[in-house]
């Protein structure tokens, strides 16, 4: 079945440092890759997500590209901030429009001043 | 905007006990996933609803049952609670005919003690 794997937390970094969180995907056909972030206490909010292969999706300074040759949609921001800490999830669903999501563990990032 | 309503946002409920967890879905969204999020896992999906209909089945337990009404509304029943029904349970609407991706509400904490 589908499955996405992505690095295990926390993450820890200091403001304006590089952010990679890496995620790789198993599935059947074209899925859609999503990337959901979770502040405390709250739901799960659509970071940025890419529906076919080399797409790159971007939001808020995020980015991530589709790679189908790697199965890969690895996270990346080049200067994070306090703000951005939060528990970030990668998902797929089997293509776009089909909104039945597979998660990942996610991945807690803590950045500190 | 308009974001996807849940009720309540805590409940706590003692063993055997029955719960009932409703989700109002953005104007004009026409399909509601459900989702049970255990404390520190990914969210894992339950069941979804297209039109008052449901669409797909996750990893829902005999005891929980759902449903979509008329209003497009969707409510969780969930029956015999056992301690380990204790998560988060999120609730999502897309527009599967707008072509739009899962929006999450805030999500309901239920305990079960």
């Amino acid at each position: 079945g589908d499955s996405v794997t992505q690095m295990e937390g926390p993450v820890t970094l200091s403001e304006e440092a590089f952010l990679t969180i890496n995620c790789t995907y198993t599935a059947t056909g074209y899925p859609s890759l999503f990337w959901y972030v979770q502040y405390p206490g709250e739901g799960l909010q659509l970071l940025l997500k890419a529906t076919k292969a080399d797409d790159k999706g971007s939001n808020k300074g995020f980015e991530a590209t589709y790679r189908k040759e790697t199965t890969s949609f690895h996270l990346e921001k080049g200067s994070v901030q306090v703000s951005d800490s939060a528990v970030y999830f990668c998902a797929l669903s089997r293509f776009s429009g089909y909104s039945t999501l597979t998660f990942g563990k996610g991945t807690m990032l803590l950045v500190s001043p | 905007a308009a974001g996807v309503i849940q009720s309540p946002r805590h409940l706590i409920k003692e063993k055997r006990e029955t719960a009932t967890l409703k989700c109002y879905p953005i104007p004009r969204h026409d399909t509601v996933y459900w989702y049970q999020q255990g404390p520190g896992q990914d969210p894992q999906f339950l069941i979804s609803f297209y039109e008052k209909m449901q669409s797909d089945k996750g990893s829902i337990p005999d005891r929980f049952s759902a449903q979509q009404f008329s209003d497009y509304h969707s409510e969780l029943n969930m029956s015999s609670l056992e301690l380990g029904d204790s998560a988060l349970y999120f609730c999502a609407s897309s527009g599967l005919r707008l072509n739009t991706e899962a929006f999450f509400g805030q999500g309901t904490r239920l305990t079960v003690v």
